[in-house]
């Protein structure tokens, strides 16, 4: 069974300039969940995902950042302008059902100049 | 808000025992979890509690006590594989919401 599949790996941007991450989860997977992991720091979660509806976003800082889930299955992580403070990892998480036990995928490492 | 203390690092010895301490203050809580994540990887699962009491999953263990508002991740038989960040995150809202991480425990495993 493929994993949670997030691209691109890495990104650098200069602050300012749009950046979008995708994420395919496990196949099957309802929820679908975006965290943000600062260095040193554990996972923060943005937003969360039951199929095709947000249902969690109070996370999510809305005036640069936008999320989607198309059809209930892949998502887009959205950052418009970005900002120095955005560097971080962006990792994207299914599970079948909401609960304990998530899913990770490899995360995509942002870094803003 | 929600809030997790455990400690930043913890260094053992290949072959010995090491406990994970993780308090916390939450409203709504439901269950902890404990993740572990090797440098440059993606958390993985390793227990759940949701009920007082240890649970055990081959060379690790996790115990929750409600009351007490405080967990722990108890790892046997140290392996140097075992160096990684450990995190305890919180489950709330019946269940219903996202996990609340904390800031990560980094274990150095000595030979």
């Amino acid at each position: 069974e493929a994993g949670v599949v997030q691209s691109p790996r890495y990104k650098i941007i200069e602050k300012k300039q749009p950046v979008a991450f995708w994420c395919n989860p496990i196949s099957g997977h309802n929820t679908l969940y975006w965290y943000r992991q600062n260095l040193g720091q554990g996972p923060e979660l943005l937003i969360r995902y039951e199929n095709e509806e947000a249902v969690d976003d109070s996370q999510l800082p809305k005036d640069r950042f936008s999320a989607e889930r198309l059809k209930g299955v892949d998502s887009t992580l959205k950052i418009q302008p970005a900002e120095l403070g955005d560097s971080a990892v962006y990792l994207c998480a299914s599970s079948p059902l909401r609960g304990p036990e998530q899913y990770f995928g490899p995360g995509t490492r942002l870094t803003v100049t | 808000g929600q809030s997790l203390e455990q400690p930043s690092e913890v260094t053992a010895v290949e072959g010995a025992i090491v406990q994970i301490n993780c308090t916390y203050q939450t409203s709504g809580f439901y269950g902890l979890s404990w993740y572990q994540q090797h440098d440059g990887g993606a958390p993985t699962f390793l227990s759940y509690n949701g009920l007082d009491g240890l649970e055990e999953t081959g060379r690790f263990s996790s115990f929750l006590s409600r009351s007490d508002s405080y967990g722990y991740l108890l790892l046997q038989e140290l392996q140097m594989k075992d160096s990684a960040s450990y995190f305890c995150a919180v489950l709330s809202g019946g269940g219903a919401d996202g996990l609340t991480f904390g800031k990560g425990t980094h274990l150095i495993i000595q030979p």
